[in-house]
C-alpha cells in the first residue's frame, strides 16, 4: 500500500519568503500522481499543484512549484513570496494511475503560519 | 453550478443514534468519494461511486456505515448507531472519471458524538 509522510507538523514563514514544505511517499508502481492541497480554517480542501510521475519537469502555479525526485520519492512544495492567505493546513497525496486507483492518500499535514 | 455541497455543515448526535449525509457532487462529475478527517490528521478514504456503483470501500468502512448514490447524482452517508470514535469531519469530493487534476472537495460535515 502506499504511504505519505509529512515529517513538519508545522512550519512558519514570513511574509514575502519562501518556505519549503516536504513529502516523501512510498510506492511500488511507476505511473501516479502527486498532489498538494491547502485547507485554509474554512476546511475546504483547494488543489494548489499536481505532479505526474513520468514528467520530469517540475510543475509550477505562479508562486508555488514543487520539487519532484522520483528516485528519492521526494516532493516538496515551494512558496514564493508568502502572504498572509497562504497560512493553512498543507497536505501532500497520492493517486494511483489508472481507473483503479482512484483513492487518494494523504499526509499527515502541514500547519503553515505567514507572520506579517 | 456551486462546487460540491453537503449538508449539513455541523451535526451533534447522541451516542446511539443513526446519521445522515448528504453530498450534492458537480452536475457533470460522475465520480463521488467519501473521506474522513480527524482532527490534525489528514483525509482517510471510506468510499467511492462511479454513477451509481459503488466501486471501493475501504476496511474503515464499518457494517456500521453506508453509503448510496441512487441516481448516480446525490450520495448518502449513513453512520448507524454512532460512536464516540465517529467524531469528525465527513468530505465528500467528486471528479469526472478522466479527470486527472484530482478532486473538488466540499466543506464537509462535521460530526460530534455526545
Amino acid at each position: 500500500a502506499q504511504t505519505v509522510t509529512q515529517s513538519q507538523p508545522e512550519m512558519s514563514v514570513q511574509e514575502a519568503e519562501t518556505v519549503t514544505l516536504s513529502c516523501t511517499y512510498d510506492t511500488s508502481e511507476s505511473d501516479y500522481y502527486l498532489f498538494w492541497y491547502k485547507q485554509p480554517p474554512s476546511r475546504q480542501m483547494i488543489l494548489v499543484i499536481r505532479q505526474e510521475a513520468y514528467k520530469q519537469q517540475n510543475a509550477t502555479e505562479n508562486r508555488f512549484s514543487v520539487n519532484f525526485q522520483k528516485a528519492a520519492k521526494s516532493f516538496s512544495l515551494k512558496i514564493s513570496d508568502s502572504q498572509l492567505g497562504d497560512a493553512a493546513m498543507y497536505f501532500c497525496a497520492y493517486r494511483s494511475e489508472g481507473t483503479s486507483g482512484s483513492r487518494l492518500t494523504f499526509g499527515e499535514g502541514t500547519q503553515l503560519t505567514v507572520n506579517p | 453550478d456551486t462546487g460540491v455541497s453537503q449538508d449539513p455543515r455541523h451535526k451533534i448526535t447522541k451516542r446511539g443514534q443513526n446519521v445522515t449525509f448528504r453530498c450534492d457532487p458537480i452536475s457533470e462529475h460522475n465520480r463521488l468519494y467519501w473521506y474522513r478527517q480527524t482532527l490534525g490528521q489528514g483525509p482517510e478514504f471510506l468510499t467511492y461511486f462511479q454513477n451509481e456503483a459503488q466501486l471501493e470501500k475501504s476496511r474503515l468502512l464499518s457494517d456500521r456505515f453506508s453509503a448510496e448514490r441512487p441516481k448516480g447524482s446525490f450520495s448518502t452517508l449513513e453512520i448507524q448507531r454512532t460512536e464516540q470514535g465517529d467524531s469528525a469531519m465527513y468530505l465528500c469530493a467528486s471528479s469526472l472519471e478522466t479527470d486527472s487534476y484530482g478532486y473538488t472537495f466540499g466543506s464537509g460535515t462535521r460530526l460530534t458524538v455526545v
